[in-house]
């Protein structure tokens, strides 16, 4: 099993700011496999991209993604109120899922 | 636009069977580009994929669940469902389903989930 792993555990930033989420895999994945969603409470979790690097449909250009191999990076380049929430990264490999345990980025 | 919903009994007794069904409108289920999942997500942890379904039946699940789960499919109902057998206080989570693809394996639709509590 791939276990991912998410850095920082939490981010607190103020709106407008740079995030730069950090998600590590235990052995290589394929970055066709590599996803990122966001989860607020109360709500489904949200997918933003897909293939390491391309946005799912309707999701606004300041997030975007990156990396390969073990390292994959989530930047949303200026933080709207909207975009406090928690991210997680996902990805495919060996007939199974595995997500990681999550950033959460919070108002400072 | 496609969406899914979640439907089942909210409160399960320990050692008894959780089952979930997931109605698909605005969608068929027998797309042939598309897998149906289920993953969920304990109280104050992350997310856990449990297993997905083809529309033609075919499954595979989570190594960790494997043994106690089974997910089946009713194209007729535009329905796939959750059986989770055996439950523990651990199993107590939000359940949701969702659809990902077999191109690039990423839940791109899922349901507003629902609440299964295991509690005598």
């Amino acid at each position: 099993e791939i276990v991912l792993t998410q850095s920082p555990g939490t981010l607190s930033l103020s709106p407008g700011e740079r995030a730069t989420l950090s998600c590590r895999a235990s052995q290589s994945v394929s970055s066709s496999y590599l996803a990122w969603y966001q989860h607020k409470p109360g709500q489904a979790p949200r997918l933003l991209i897909y293939g390491a690097s391309s946005r799912a449909t309707g999701i606004p250009d300041r997030f975007s993604g990156s990396g390969s191999g073990t390292d994959f990076t989530l930047t949303i380049s200026r933080l709207e109120p909207e975009d406090f929430a928690v991210y997680y990264c996902q990805q495919y490999g060996s007939s199974q899922f595995t997500f990681g345990p999550g950033t959460k980025v919070d108002i400072k | 636009q496609l969406q899914l919903q979640e439907s089942g009994p909210g409160l399960v007794k320990p050692s008894e069977t959780l089952s979930l069904t997931c109605t698909v409108s605005g969608g068929s289920i027998s797309s042939g580009s598309y897998y149906w999942g289920w993953i969920r997500q304990p109280p104050g942890k992350g997310l856990e994929w449990i297993g997905s379904i083809y529309y033609s039946g075919s499954t595979y699940y989570n190594p960790s669940l494997k043994s106690r789960v089974t997910i089946s499919v009713d194209t007729s109902k535009n329905q796939f469902s959750l059986r989770l057998n055996s439950v523990t206080a651990a199993d107590t989570a939000v359940y949701y389903c969702a659809r990902h693809g077999g191109s690039w394996y990423s839940f791109d639709y899922w349901g507003l989930g629902t609440l299964v509590t295991v509690s005598s």
